[in-house]
């Protein structure tokens, strides 16, 4: 079973700043890693599949890097609806997993 | 527009059953992998079980292995998880989520917004 990892397990930006999230694998999933984004009472959100292609909808801000086993989320310019949790999640092998979590908040 | 809308939730006993019911619109339900993944309270996500578009193969955490069962009805256009033995550990919001790609898994592109399920005596 694969185990993901994030880190940190919380991010304090500034609004405007750029933030940078990891996203770990325990052996390599090759590119098939996702980001979602989950605001509180609120269903995940697609941001990137394939490691680095953006979802339908997601604004140029997000992107995403990586291959194998090391994956990053970066958000450019922080907004103020960008506060939230991300997740990673690897669909390579089964069982699919989550990373724990990114809890991304306001400095 | 891409519905999907969990029930079935509710309370129930430990070692009790439940069977959750996800219905589905806006898209053609019979092409599209589906799954199951649930968020225990103040927690994060955890994958649950997925099923292929045919309803031929299906994955499960392990765990749930042994008792949930997921299926589908593509007659009906609608998903289930069948959860038998169910522990405290298991109460959580279990969402369904439809794959991004026609006939092979994938991530997940749209999301219901979840029933709960709350295992307590």
């Amino acid at each position: 079973e694969i185990v993901m990892t994030q880190s940190p397990a919380t991010l304090s930006v500034s609004p405007g700043e750029r933030a940078t999230l990891s996203c770990r694998a325990s052996q390599s999933v090759s590119s098939n890693l996702a980001w979602y984004q989950q605001k509180p009472a609120q269903a995940p959100r697609l941001l990137i599949y394939g490691a680095s292609t953006r979802a339908t909808g997601i604004p140029a801000r997000f992107s995403g890097s990586g291959s194998g086993t090391e994956f990053t989320l970066t958000i450019s310019s922080l907004q103020s609806e960008d506060f939230a949790v991300y997740y990673c999640q690897q669909y390579d092998y089964w069982p699919q997993a989550f990373g724990q979590g990114t809890k991304v908040e306001i400095k | 527009e891409v519905q999907l809308l969990e029930s079935g939730g509710g309370l129930v006993q430990p070692g009790g059953s439940l069977r959750l019911s996800c219905a589905a619109s806006g898209f053609t339900f019979s092409t599209f992998a589906l799954s199951w993944v649930r968020q225990a309270p103040g927690k994060g996500l955890e994958w649950v079980s997925a099923i292929s578009y045919g309803g031929g193969s299906t994955y499960y955490a392990d765990s749930v292995k042994g008792r949930f069962t997921i299926s589908r009805d593509n007659s009906k256009n609608t998903l289930y998880l069948q959860m038998n033995s169910l522990r405290a550990d298991d109460t959580a919001v279990y969402y369904c989520a439809k794959d991004r790609i026609e006939y092979y898994f994938d991530s997940s592109d749209y999301w219901g917004q979840g029933t709960l399920v709350t295992v307590s005596s």
